[in-house]
């Protein structure tokens, strides 16, 4: 069974940084493209960032490029969003999602996410 | 740029079908995507991939009153003998080089 865990959210003052994970278990890791994606309240789903299974590739959304990586660690099977310069905009609970194949593809599983509120 | 486009709301009575509808814009036709669930106040789920000539790749245990289907730049999600835990937010999904990743503003589905 496919199961992706995420932590590192939390309450976090404007202009700070935080690191998300992922733990991965259940499927061969480094054969799957990963990505985050996001929710503020009460809105809808918004894709920011995916990286390929090898890590060569990473796939960035325009609006959060230079402000959020993405990054994996394969013999950890673990998945990694660095986000800087938080804004309140940032406000959302971050999904992790496992893609169907190597490269770019369809989210097949999904993880119960993690909230992030930047807040002062 | 490759958007989807989602009517923002639809209702049906429990027990009838309904047709979730998801636009490709122009140029993009041929793209496959993806129909993801969300119930109130949980994370969403895959349901299934349907592609152009309106085939369908459901996840592993959804029930087999989900079906999808094709028709132009449409993407349908088909919804049958609607259940009270049917009633949630709707998401296609697609992806391609240059866009990489996009959601469509999501359906919330209301059961009568």
């Amino acid at each position: 069974e496919v199961q992706l865990l995420e932590s590192g959210g939390g309450l976090v003052q404007p202009g700070g940084s935080l690191r998300l994970s992922c733990a991965a278990s259940g499927f061969t890791f480094s054969k799957h493209a990963m990505t985050w994606v996001r929710q503020a309240p009460g809105k809808g789903l918004e894709w920011i960032s995916g990286i390929s299974g090898s890590a060569y590739n990473t796939y960035d959304a325009g609006s959060v490029k230079g402000r959020f990586i993405i990054s994996r660690d394969n013999s950890k099977n673990t998945l990694y969003l660095q986000i800087d310069s938080l804004r309140a905009d940032d406000t959302a609970v971050y999904y992790c999602a496992r893609m169907e194949y190597e490269l770019l593809s369809s989210v097949a599983d999904w993880g119960q996410g993690t909230l992030v509120t930047v807040s002062s | 740029q490759l958007v989807l486009t989602q009517s923002p709301s639809v209702s049906a009575s429990l027990g009838a079908s309904v047709k979730l509808a998801c636009t490709l814009n122009s140029g993009h036709s041929d793209y496959v995507i993806a129909w993801h669930q969300q119930q109130p106040e949980k994370g969403p789920r895959f349901l299934m991939k349907v592609n152009s000539d309106g085939s369908h790749t459901k996840g592993g245990g959804i029930p087999d009153r989900f079906s999808g289907s094709s028709s132009g730049a449409e993407r349908y999600l088909i919804i049958s003998s609607l259940q009270p835990e049917d009633e949630a937010d709707y998401y296609c999904q697609t992806w391609g080089i240059g866009f990489h990743g996009v959601f469509g503003g999501g359906t919330k589905l209301t059961v009568l």
